[in-house]
């Protein structure tokens, strides 16, 4: 089955700075790859996608990019603001089965520095 | 106002006891999803069902039960044969089983056994 490893599991930089979590996965048949966001105490939320014939998505601070033949995807947020501060998971799966076949990444837990 | 409700927040419960997790959803989704989230884990699924009256195993299923007679509904019994039950339990839902998209989760359960 699918393995989806997370680094680092903490990240602190000061605000305004650039933040980047990356994640390895093994299977070669994954093509699907969210990234979620749980804020303290509140529920996880999806942030951004990416679907493997695409290398790389944007939305406003954030990105994700993609490596197929690494199988490695990062996250990266610009301008870092007090907000940003959360978990963040990444996940992998094939888009061709269900959601049932999504497996997470072990969180990053990031935090802002004011 | 849509979304997912999972109750209780907090749970207590003395070894050898079960103890049901609640988990409502009005966003009309047909899959639905119980994950189990432990620090430094990603979540790991327990239970999944895409339609009513049929729900499938997931990764850690061992220990636990579900039913899903309502499209609404899909609540998660904690049995006493789960050995090691103390953990937050996020439920989620999603538009349409056997296909990959966005989790819609609840806030969470925590639950904590004496």
């Amino acid at each position: 089955g699918e393995n989806v490893e997370q680094h680092p599991s903490t990240l602190s930089v000061q605000e305004g700075d650039s933040a980047v979590i990356k994640c390895t996965y093994s299977d070669s048949a994954s093509n699907y790859f969210p990234w979620y966001k749980q804020e303290l105490g509140k529920r996880p939320q999806l942030i951004i996608d990416i679907r493997s014939n695409v290398g790389e998505k944007k939305d406003q601070r954030i990105a994700v990019t993609l490596n197929k033949t690494a199988k490695h995807f990062s996250l990266h947020i610009t301008e870092t603001q007090p907000e940003d501060s959360a978990v963040y998971f990444c996940a992998a799966s094939n888009a061709n089965f269900g959601n049932e076949k999504l497996t997470f990444g072990t969180g990053t837990r990031l935090t802002i520095i004011p | 106002d849509g979304g997912i409700t999972q109750s209780p927040k907090y749970l207590f419960r003395k070894e050898g006891q079960n103890v049901t997790l609640s988990c409502e959803q009005n966003l009309n989704h047909d899959a639905m999803y119980w994950y189990r989230q432990d620090p430094g884990q990603g979540l790991r699924l327990i239970y999944y069902s895409q339609i009513v009256n049929d729900f499938q195993k997931g990764d850690i299923a061992e220990g636990y039960s579900v039913s899903r007679e309502k499209k609404e509904s899909f609540p998660l019994t904690v049995t006493s044969a789960q050995k090691n039950p103390t953990a937050f339990y996020l439920c989620a839902s999603s538009i349409a089983g056997g296909l990959t998209g966005e989790l819609f989760f609840g806030e969470g359960s925590r639950l904590t056994v004496l």
